[in-house]
């Protein structure tokens, strides 16, 4: 089954660090480029982060720059998200997604999402 | 600076169709998007790519009764017979070089 089954959410204090993991199945996960896009409470989706197919380059929204990194392991089909300096404006629901086509990143759609983890910054 | 814009809220009756519109910033209506779905309390569902041409590649599973279009700086998603569970969010997407990723601020369909 394809699919993409994020997890590593929870409650969090402020400044504090979190790691999300996402477990890839079904497709030839090193041939994608990743990505982590995430939900506020009631808002819109944001994009936060992409991994190129092959862990060669990474790029992150300036929201996040600095304090979160992006990793994958190819060898176990998983894409991580290293979460540090946590604010209350990181709370939201936060999704992996992987990019269409192969052997390219940065360049296509997003065309498979997972259900969601869910981050909460608060003390 | 890219910018996908969307109307906040659409409706239309149980059957009937239904026609949600991202327009793209001047300078960018060469860019192909991407249409999702988000259900309440689900993650987003991919639909479709739409290139400039028109053209679309559709995902896995999406019924008929989505297409997609496009006129200059508009991407269209049309939804004909309309059912209860199209009821939901509606996002735009696009990418480039140096731009990463882009969502519009999203539709929300009232299926009345």
């Amino acid at each position: 089954q394809v699919q993409l089954v994020e997890s590593g959410g929870g409650v969090v204090l402020p400044g504090r660090s979190l790691r999300l993991s996402c477990a890839a199945s079904g497709f030839a996960f090193s041939r994608n480029g990743m990505h982590w896009v995430r939900q506020a409470p009631g808002k819109g989706l944001e994009w936060v982060a992409i991994i190129w197919y092959d862990g060669s380059k990474e790029e992150y929204a300036d929201s996040v720059k600095g304090r979160f990194t992006i990793s994958r392991d190819n060898s176990k089909n998983t894409v991580d998200l290293q979460m540090n300096s946590l604010r209350a404006e990181d709370t939201a629901v936060y999704y992996c997604a992987r990019e269409r086509g192969g052997y390219s990143s940065g360049s296509d759609a997003l065309d498979l999402w997972g259900q969601g983890t869910m981050v909460t910054v608060s003390s | 600076q890219l910018v996908l814009t969307q109307s906040p809220s659409a409706s239309a009756s149980l059957g009937a169709s239904v026609k949600l519109t991202c327009t793209l910033t001047s300078g960018h209506t060469s860019y192909a998007i991407a249409w999702h779905q988000q259900q309440p309390e689900k993650g987003p569902r991919y639909l479709m790519k739409v290139n400039s041409d028109g053209s679309q590649n559709k995902g896995d599973g999406i019924p008929d009764r989505f297409s997609g279009s496009s006129s200059g700086a508009e991407r269209y998603l049309t939804i004909s017979s309309l059912q209860s569970e199209d009821e939901a969010d509606y996002y735009c997407q696009t990418w480039g070089t140096g731009i990463h990723v882009v969502f519009g601020g999203g539709t929300k369909l009232t299926v009345l």
